[in-house]
This record gives structure tokens, sequence and C-alpha cells, in this order.
């Protein structure tokens, strides 16, 4: 049963567009979450986070939305560029909840932005 | 370099050949994780140290996987008998903190093909 669900293997976007990413959880538990950004042949890099108190978090183009009462959160990029291109990981963890904070993660969102 | 380093990063075995799987976290930090990448999938968790002591290895699939860090630095996976099933990307992970929520850094990975 998959805890951290990404419902749209991918997407494509205009450049300059707005590209948004979603991302639904399972577990009440979690109380941190992270997005990661995936080229080919390489590891994961950190994107961005935001955990359980806060329901909005920036990163220049990155923003991150969080709907705990939905369970739902959402990478926004604006405006999007075609080195964005690359496979989006959502990730959440249990810090508070006696786990030592192994990350869960989604099947991922293939972005791909045109010029 | 100052990130994750991870060797191989390809390794082609046999079916019954053991592998080993190394990993090199950043310099001093606490936390180290190991995850399992198949085709089409996100990563998914195996084992957890913090500093030497191998705290969490609930998602090691079968007993012919093994890790250690017997120094609370570089860090060994190892796959006993190889099936075709264990061919995945490997991933390495470490993180500064032991229970405090941050990102974890990734490897490049080693892609193993079981054969």
């Amino acid at each position: 049963d998959q805890q951290v669900k990404q419902n749209s293997p991918s997407l494509s976007v205009q450049e300059g567009r707005i590209s948004i990413l979603n991302c639904d959880y399972t577990n009440s538990m979690f109380d941190y979450f992270l997005w990661y950004k995936k080229y080919p042949a390489e590891g994961p890099t950190f994107l961005i986070s935001i955990s359980s108190i806060k329901d909005k978090n920036e990163d220049g183009r990155f923003t991150v939305f969080l709907n705990k009462s939905a369970k739902h959160l959402s990478l926004h990029i604006v405006p999007s560029q075609p080195g964005d291109s690359a496979v989006y990981f959502c990730a959440a963890s249990s810090y508070y909840g006696g786990s030592q904070g192994n990350l869960i993660f989604g099947k991922g969102t293939k972005l791909s932005v045109k010029p | 370099g100052a990130g994750v380093s991870q060797s191989p990063r390809y390794k082609v075995a046999k079916r019954g050949q053991d592998v080993a799987l190394r990993c090199d976290p950043i310099s001093g930090h606490v936390s180290l994780f190991w995850y399992q990448q198949a085709l089409g999938q996100g990563p998914e968790f195996l084992t957890y140290f913090q500093n030497e002591a191998q705290l969490d290895k609930s998602g090691l699939p079968s007993d012919r996987f093994f890790a250690e860090r017997p120094e609370g630095s570089v860090s060994t996976l190892k796959i006993q008998r190889t099936q075709q099933e264990d061919s995945a990307v490997y991933l390495c992970a470490s993180r500064p903190t032991g229970a405090s929520p941050t990102e974890a850094f990734f490897g490049q990975g080693t892609r193993l093909t079981v054969v």
C-alpha cells in the first residue's frame, strides 16, 4: 500500500508557464515533506522541504504548499525553464513519530518543459 | 569531492554471485541511509545507520542483504547469492544530524544488473 502517491507519471509545460506537481499521502504521522529532482544517471537532488507546522515554503522559483486536512502537497515552479526538465519525487518522513527520518518516496513525475 | 560518493557506478553480476557496494558519505554526517530504486519506481528504504549503529534494517528484502558501517563513516551494502530481482539502482544518502529534520544528500547510485 503506497503511503506517498504521485498520480501523474508525466507533465508537459511550456517554458515561462507554471508547473504544478502534486503529491498525496496517507500516513497522518508524516511531519516533514521534501521534493527531490532527479536527472538521468544521477542521484536525487534536494529541492525544497516543508514542515507539517507550515502550509507554505518558498525558495526562489519553487514553492511548496501543504494541505494537512487533505493530506496533499504540491510543488509550484514559476516560471518554468527547460533546465527544470527532470523527474520530481515527493518524499515524506516522520521524525517525531519514532522513526529516524527515513524517507518514503512517491513514484515520481517526469516534467518536460518545452522551449 | 564534498558530496556522497558511491562505487562502483555500474555492476554486472552473474546470478548467484556476491556483490559489495560502497558508500562514502559527506564527512561528519551522522546519519546514513541505503535505498533501492527499481525501474520506474521511487527509492525504497533499506536500512539506516546513526554513526556505526545500524538502528533500522526493516527494509532489507531478505537475509541475503547485509549492511555495515564499522567506523561510522564508509558503509558497505553486501548482497549474497544475487538474484535477478535484485537488479536495481542502490542509492546511499547521508544527513548531518541524527533526529532533526533536515534534508538527506544522495550519491549517484550503483546500478546493479544481475544476469
